[in-house]
């Protein structure tokens, strides 16, 4: 099972300011890794697929970068609606993982 | 509009049985491989079953092997979870989705005496 891990686990940063989570995986993934957000009460929804392709609706300030075993989620400048929690996600190879988090948070 | 919708969910008892539901519009259904994914409280997302659009390949995450059983019928666009011989540890909430990425609101379950 390859793992993922994320960090910092907690990112408290201010609407305005400059985001960057995290994302290291066990062992190569490729390109195959997806970034997700999730708020309290709603289900996860896709920012990125493919490593750093945005996916449909998402705003121009979040990219991604990275391929192997490294990889980054950029928000360019912080909007209120982003405070969330951001997970990676792998499906290189079954089974597809999920990293446990970084919840960014309004400073 | 791609729409998800789980039912099912509820509260048993462990070594008791659930059938989890999910009813998907808004995609050709049949074309995509779907999934059933959980979050388990105080945790992260585990991904726990997937299935390819005809039905013919169904892969488990190691820790629900011969207990669960993922199923599809295209001719009604509905995708469920057979899950058996339930454990505390499968308290979570369970979304289905799709291969495009597209996720349910989920639907808890909680395994309790």
């Amino acid at each position: 099972e390859i793992v993922l891990t994320q960090s910092p686990a907690t990112l408290s940063l201010s609407p305005g300011e400059r985001a960057t989570l995290s994302c290291r995986a066990g062992q190569s993934v490729s390109s195959f890794l997806a970034w997700y957000q999730q708020k309290p009460g709603q289900a996860p929804r896709l920012v990125i697929f493919d490593a750093s392709n945005r996916a449909t609706g998402i705003p121009a300030r979040f990219s991604g970068s990275g391929s192997g075993t490294d990889f980054t989620l950029t928000i360019s400048s912080l909007e209120p609606e982003d405070f969330a929690i951001y997970y990676c996600h792998q499906y290189s190879s079954w089974p597809y993982t999920f990293g446990q988090g970084t919840k960014l948070e309004i400073k | 509009e791609v729409q998800l919708m789980e039912s099912g969910g509820g509260l048993v008892q462990p070594g008791g049985s659930l059938r989890l539901s999910c009813a998907v519009s808004g995609i050709i259904f049949s074309n995509y491989w779907m999934s059933w994914r959980r979050r388990v409280p105080g945790k992260g997302l585990e991904w726990v079953a997937n299935i390819n659009p005809d039905g013919s390949e169904k892969y488990y995450v190691d820790s629900v092997k011969g207990r669960f059983t993922i199923s599809r019928d295209n001719g009604k666009n509905s995708l469920h979870l057979q899950m058996n011989t339930l454990r505390a540890e499968d308290t979570a909430v369970y979304y289905c989705a799709t291969s495009g990425g597209v996720w349910g609101q989920g639907t808890m379950v909680t395994v309790s005496s």
